[in-house]
């Protein structure tokens, strides 16, 4: 089976930069993927690493190590509407399947 | 628009009763899923199907059911025999089942009284 594990809450000023990390556990790997998600709301698809290293779409950024069973997601700019709950979430085998496992979620609150 | 429904948004049921949450997607994504929020929890798998009828168990099927009899449509029931049914429940899609996307609708929040 798979598992992640991520900080639970992390609190950050506007305007800073925030690192949420994720380390994994499975049995075969098939990328790292993040998600966003308001209160209330769907979460929403924000970045994909299948590779190691950085991959960066705007003001996020999502780094991975295989090696070290290692991501990170990375928000500069740091902005009130971020303040949400990110998630990671890996593919792994099952049964012939390939089912997706999301972590518990880390909490991010923005403060002025 | 091209997306994923769910209704009702909020639904409300006495303990032992059944109940059927829908889930509707014009997409065109072969692979379908059911998860379940609870509060302060991540998203667990109750239920995913990669093609027209077919479908396996998750995590955490125990006490619910599914069907795929369409391509768009994978509704979920929640029935008497899940202890805990009370949480927010949502579907998602995703073109394949290796596919790393996945698109999520809106959720149902159901409680059971």
């Amino acid at each position: 089976g798979q598992s992640l594990e991520q900080p639970s809450e992390v609190t950050a000023v506007e305007g800073a930069i925030v690192q949420i990390n994720c380390t994994y556990q499975t049995s075969g790997f098939y990328g790292l993927s993040w998600y966003q998600q308001h209160d209330g709301g769907a979460p929403t698809f924000l970045s994909y690493n299948a590779l190691d290293g950085l991959e960066e779409t705007g003001r996020f950024s999502s780094f991975l190590s295989r090696s070290d069973s290692y991501g990170y997601l990375l928000l500069q700019e740091l902005q009130m509407k971020d303040s949400a709950s990110y998630f990671c979430a890996v593919r792994g085998p099952s049964g012939g399947s390939y089912i997706p496992t999301f972590g518990r979620g880390t909490s991010l609150i923005v403060h002025p | 628009d091209g997306g994923i429904t769910q209704s009702p948004k909020y639904l409300f049921r006495k303990e032992g009763q059944n109940v059927t949450l829908s889930c509707e997607q014009n997409l065109n994504h072969d692979a379908m899923y059911w998860y379940r929020q609870d509060p302060g929890q991540g998203l667990r798998l109750i239920y995913y199907s990669q093609i027209v009828n077919d479908f396996q168990k998750g995590d955490i099927a125990e006490g619910y059911s599914v069907s795929r009899e369409k391509k768009e449509s994978f509704p979920l029931t929640v029935t008497s025999a899940q202890k805990n049914p009370t949480a927010f429940y949502l579907c998602a899609s995703s073109v394949g089942e290796t596919t790393h996307e996945q698109f999520f609708g809106p959720g149902t929040r159901l409680t059971v009284l």
